[in-house]
């Protein structure tokens, strides 16, 4: 059974501190991770993917991948209120459907 | 900027009757992909849909769910009797799909079906 675990939260930071997300999943084979922000009640919104090894960035988001240890993470750098969210952990191999973890939810206080 | 659209919003409906739910995929996609997601739980795979075909399904995509693409744009989710337990948010998502670098998945946003 292919699995995705979350901390499911919640995690809540102040507002500019940084924000940590971690994400481990079981099937070796996969090869595409991603970041999605799910607001109550909405769809998943893609933020961040991330194909290999070691740190991508764009903007305030950090997305890091360790394939021998399974492990993907999110940073939230100067974190926002607007930022409190459910971010859900996903991944596949090429072509087949997404597996999501079950979400951690973020608090940003002002 | 394209997007994914499903309609309708919001489908309540009786216990045993038949839904389709609606989805446009982005133009250019090659993979259609339709997922729920029970209140409260994680977002679950039901089916994959490519050239016409499916291509992967969960073992929640019984003999009670169908999909079809009846024309070049529309992707469509049948449930052929509801259950109280098919209530959920449903959502239809797309990939550009090709090779094994293109696979972020957009999704629409989502169908409410009540089952009552």
């Amino acid at each position: 059974q292919k699995e995705v675990e979350q901390n499911s939260g919640p995690l809540s930071v102040p507002e500019g501190a940084i924000a940590s997300l971690n994400c481990t999943y079981s099937d070796r084979g996969s090869q595409s991770f991603f970041w999605y922000r799910q607001y109550s009640g909405k769809s998943p919104e893609l933020i961040m993917f991330i194909y290999s090894n070691g740190d991508k960035e764009d903007g305030r988001f950090t997305a890091q991948l360790n394939k021998a240890s399974q492990y993907v993470s999110l940073l939230i750098r100067d974190s926002q209120p607007s930022d409190s969210a459910t971010y859900l952990c996903a991944v596949n191999q090429a072509g087949t459907a997404l597996i999501f973890g079950k979400g951690t939810t973020l608090s940003v206080s002002s | 900027e394209p997007e994914v659209t499903q309609t309708p919003s919001h489908q309540v409906t009786q216990m045993g009757q038949e839904v389709i739910l609606r989805c446009v995929p982005i133009s250019n996609h090659l993979y259609f992909y339709w997922y729920r997601q029970i209140l409260g739980q994680k977002v679950e795979f039901l089916v994959s849909f490519y050239n016409n075909e499916i291509s992967e399904k969960s073992e929640i995509f019984d003999d009670q769910f169908s999909v079809e693409r009846p024309d070049g744009s529309n992707f469509t989710l049948k449930i052929r009797s509801t259950k109280l337990e098919d209530s959920a948010m449903y959502f239809c998502a797309s990939t550009l799909g090709e090779g094994a670098l293109n696979t972020e998945a957009f999704f629409g946003q989502g169908t409410r079906l009540t089952v009552v």
